[in-house]
């Protein structure tokens, strides 16, 4: 069982296009974070989010957390080619004894020039 | 250094074989964890490491997977016996005692191939 979904499974876009893609569960989390991963390389993390409703700009991203805590959109405008890579989201699951930290399975961009 | 180190990068073995993969955390950082990464795919949770004890090994896909810490620091993962479908990229991360849970820094993985 998948605790974290995320879709897009792929997206390919042209240079200068807007996406969004998406990370939800049934669970609640105490905090989620969104990490890109380019090839042959570890994740490595983009933003925290906390709050319900919270809203993070990251230059052209923009990352939101749902009101319940249970999902999560990273929003990207203007795509460029260095955008390409694999999106992850993750989180500690709320009320766990201990940070076990669990992965979606990822959404993997192309942006084409 | 100062990143989250791993060794080896690459591995090739042939099924049955042990092999032992490494991973150097962050200096005073506290929790660490293993994780899998089929090609493509996302990170399989294995192992979590809370100083050198694991509150949690029900990651582990089998018993010839083992997973130890010492000094709080190095963390070395075993896999006996291995088998085709132990290939994939094995990712270590570390992050520090009062960091935001699921800020986790990464290495840059250790890639299993088993013949």
């Amino acid at each position: 069982t998948q605790l974290l979904e995320q879709s897009p499974q792929f997206l390919s876009i042209q240079e200068g296009e807007n996406l969004t893609v998406y990370c939800n569960s049934s669970s609640v989390f105490s905090s989620l974070q969104w990490y890109r991963q380019e090839p042959g390389e570890g994740p490595v993390l983009l933003v925290t989010v906390v709050t319900g409703g919270e809203v993070k700009k990251l230059k052209r991203l923009t990352f939101q957390f749902g009101d319940a805590r249970k999902d999560s959109s990273l929003h990207i405008t203007a795509a460029q080619t260095g955008d390409t890579g694999l999106y992850l989201c993750a989180g500690a699951r709320y009320g766990t004894s201990y940070d076990k930290v669990i992965f979606g399975p990822g959404t993997s961009l192309s942006v084409i020039p | 250094g100062a990143g989250v180190s791993q060794s080896p990068s690459n591995k090739v073995t042939e099924k049955g074989k042990d092999v032992e993969l490494r991973c150097d955390p962050i200096s005073g950082h506290t929790a660490l964890y293993w994780y899998r990464q089929s090609l493509g795919q996302g990170l399989e949770f294995l192992i979590y490491f809370q100083g050198n004890s694991a509150p949690d090994k029900s990651g582990l896909p089998s018993d010839r997977f083992s997973a130890e810490r010492t000094g709080g620091s190095v963390s070395t993962l075993t896999i006996q016996r291995t088998q085709q479908e132990d290939s994939a990229v094995y990712l270590c991360a570390s992050s520090p005692d009062g960091g935001s849970a699921g800020e986790l820094f990464f290495g840059e993985g250790s890639r299993l191939t088993v013949l």
